[in-house]
């Protein structure tokens, strides 16, 4: 069975520019939540989306934004990028009530701006 | 704001050597702790769900505890193999929002 996938793996951008980053959720799991984890700290929450509405929203800029399309796929775009941007983004889904419980990642996109 | 906090940041054992990590959290309403195991390079592993104090939950050489201000990680007989990150996880609430916060975590280095 796959996994979560996340697509691209590693990516290079300059300050300023935009950025789309992509989630595929296990089959079936209609849960997906993104979150930055920099280097030597835990991940941090940006966003759960369930059933295609937004349910959960964690402390960053609105830079940062989401969505979540039909087939449960997932999209991260952040605006105007800041040396700051540059981390490991993790997605992942959850198959369990409104998705917050058990959830599964991906590898990561990493991202780095310079 | 949700607070977690993990101790200690790093803990080496040797094959067999029995020792715990510690959790602690303040969250306003718990609504579940997570442990999670992340190697180098990968996204976290699921491990445990716990929601309520006196809770239990055992898979292989680890067991996870919780209390009202802590959990526990026990890792019994560790083996090389357990060698990884292990985060934990609060899930709170905050204006209506669902919000989960991870604590940084204890880097395990298990010898042989």
């Amino acid at each position: 069975d796959a996994g979560v996938t996340q697509s691209p793996t590693h990516l290079i951008k300059t300050r300023g520019q935009h950025v789309t980053l992509r989630c595929s959720p296990i089959s079936g799991h209609k849960s997906v939540s993104w979150y930055q984890q920099v280097l030597g700290q835990g991940p941090q929450f940006i966003f759960q989306y369930y059933e295609k509405e937004e349910r959960g929203r964690g402390n960053f800029p609105d830079r940062f934004s989401a969505r979540q399309f039909p087939n449960y796929s997932s999209e991260l775009n952040v605006n105007a990028l800041l040396l700051g941007d540059s981390a490991l983004y993790l997605c992942a889904s959850s198959g369990t009530g409104t998705g917050m419980n058990e959830q599964y990642f991906g590898p990561g996109t990493r991202l780095t701006v310079t | 704001e949700d607070q977690v906090t993990q101790s200690p940041e790093a803990l080496r054992l040797q094959e067999g050597e029995s020792s715990s990590l510690n959790c602690s959290y303040t969250v306003s309403g718990l609504r579940g702790l997570f442990w999670y195991r992340q190697d180098p390079g990968k996204g976290p592993e699921f491990l445990f769900t716990l929601y309520s104090a006196g809770e239990e939950k055992e898979k292989e050489r680890l067991k996870a505890t919780l209390t009202k201000k802590e959990s526990f990680l026990h890792i019994t007989a560790p083996k090389p193999e357990d060698s990884a990150t292990y985060l934990c996880a609060v899930l709170g609430s905050w204006s209506g929002y669902s919000t989960l916060t991870f604590g940084k975590g204890t880097m395990l280095l298990v010898s042989p």
